[in-house]
């Protein structure tokens, strides 16, 4: 598996309930995103991470929204006490470096639906 | 604050024939990149082609192509050849080059039909 995995594929959630949603970049990437992509939409950035240091956070649409990368690989999205409001599909992406021209690469995303 | 339109919301090609999708930026530095990505149905996004913004030669890609014209801060895409796996929503996404996050901004998307 060389490409960016996240899970779960769908999550169903209750409005007030906590999610964590779970991003596995390609190994070495440096740079890992998280974007979130309302229905029929364009991603919009929420944050950036460079190695475990989260460089930019300023997406993030309210305080309820926290995301970790703790040992600079996988990441962690977490919504708390959620809202109808937060239903998307959450990507994230990773690339080599931020600057340049590189590529980011994305998974699959994660499609979370508030009930 | 940069931004990306696509005035597109729906194109249809013929299989075989060229198609192409338009896409506007505003920004105010010299310095950045373009990108088009592609996003199958319930697939994951892939990158098409990229530009960099100091380049004058306009990127190739196979059937893939753009147009960057830099004063009008314009960047579409030419899709030769129509096949019928080119059905999906296509974004094009800005990048600053003098920004430290790498953050993409995407347009809202372009959703191309491609008739057998």
């Amino acid at each position: 598996g060389a490409g960016v995995s996240q899970s779960p594929r769908y999550k169903v959630a209750k409005r007030g309930q906590d999610v964590a949603l779970r991003c596995d970049p390609i190994s070495g990437h440096v740079s890992l995103f998280w974007y979130q992509q309302a229905l029929g939409q364009g991603p919009e950035f929420l944050t950036y991470f460079q190695n475990e240091a989260q460089l930019d956070k300023s997406g993030l649409p309210s305080d309820r929204f926290f995301a970790e990368r703790p040992e600079g690989s996988v990441s962690t999205l977490k919504i708390q006490r959620t809202q109808k409001e937060d239903s998307a599909v959450y990507l994230c992406a990773s690339s080599l470096a931020s600057s340049g021209i590189n590529e980011q690469f994305f998974g699959p995303g994660t499609r979370l639906t508030v009930l | 604050a940069q931004t990306v339109t696509q005035s597109q919301p729906e194109m249809s090609v013929q299989e075989a024939e060229t198609v192409t999708l338009s896409c506007t930026y505003d920004t105010s530095e010299s310095d950045y990149y373009l990108f088009w990505y592609k996003q199958p149905p319930s697939r994951q996004m892939i990158l098409v082609i990229r530009q960099e913004a100091y380049k004058q030669q306009n990127a190739t890609e196979n059937r893939f192509s753009v147009n960057f014209q830099k004063a009008a801060k314009s960047f579409s895409l030419k899709i030769s050849d129509s096949q019928l796996g080119d059905a999906a929503m296509y974004f094009c996404a800005y990048r600053s080059g003098s920004s430290n996050t790498g953050k993409l901004i995407f347009g809202q998307g372009t959703t191309l039909q491609v008739k057998p």
